[in-house]
């Protein structure tokens, strides 16, 4: 099931700069989208949603792009604190089903 | 700030055994789900529970996965005969409305170990 993909497993970014996360989906039925984050030993902890009525969401430092004719969602997080440093999960659904499709996750570090 | 728990956090049992995993989700919450995380990989989702009813399910969760609310605070995950490849972080999680109006609320997710 590679509904959803995060092609990057990693990314390390200095403090105080931008953190971009990339999402890929290949349902075009998806219409709603979230982003996790998830530390060590922990649960995954929502971070922002976007529906497909919209292109952007934006929430403090963290702001959601949704490109629907590419597939295509990503997360900026600016500016970068090394307490963001964790791993990062989209997910996409479909209104009619009550389930999300999950990447396999992007582990972000921002150096100090 | 209300949480989701999950009991144990750590469960180590043989294969064929059966297991229980537990969860208490929100009190308000009204819409439950069980997902599993296999070491390295993705989180999957298993199965969604509302009403006393399974809503959704996943090919992962067959004939020998089933849920259950037994009381009006538990929401339990039982493997009736574990496998190897049933090892894996299960997290459990709720929201007060259903997946496309309200965000899930994880809890910290109990490691099973089948050896």
């Amino acid at each position: 099931d590679q509904q959803v993909k995060q092609n990057s497993p990693s990314l390390s970014v200095q403090e105080g700069r931008i953190s971009i996360l990339n999402c890929d989906y290949t349902n075009s039925m998806f219409d709603y989208f979230l982003w996790y984050k998830k530390y060590p030993a922990e649960g995954p902890t929502f971070l922002i949603s976007i529906s497909s009525i919209k292109d952007k969401n934006e929430d403090g430092r963290f702001t959601v792009f949704l490109n629907k004719s590419a597939k295509h969602l990503s997360l900026h997080i600016v500016p970068s604190q090394p307490g963001d440093s964790a791993v990062y999960f989209c997910a996409a659904s479909h209104r009619n089903f009550n389930k999300f499709y999950f990447g396999s996750g992007t582990k972000l570090n921002v150096k100090p | 700030e209300p949480e989701v728990t999950q009991t144990p956090s750590h469960q180590v049992t043989q294969m064929g055994q059966e297991v229980i995993l537990r969860c208490v989700p929100i009190s308000n919450h009204l819409y439950f789900y069980w997902y599993r995380q296999i070491l390295g990989q993705k989180v999957e989702f298993l199965v969604s529970f509302y009403n006393n009813e399974i809503s959704e399910k996943s090919e992962i969760f067959d004939d020998q996965f089933s849920v259950e609310r037994p009381d009006g605070s538990n929401f339990t995950l039982k493997i009736r005969s574990t496998k190897l490849e049933d090892s894996a972080m299960y997290f459990c999680a709720s929201s007060e409305q259903s997946l496309h109006t309200d965000t899930q609320y994880f809890g910290p997710g109990t490691r099973l170990t089948v050896l």
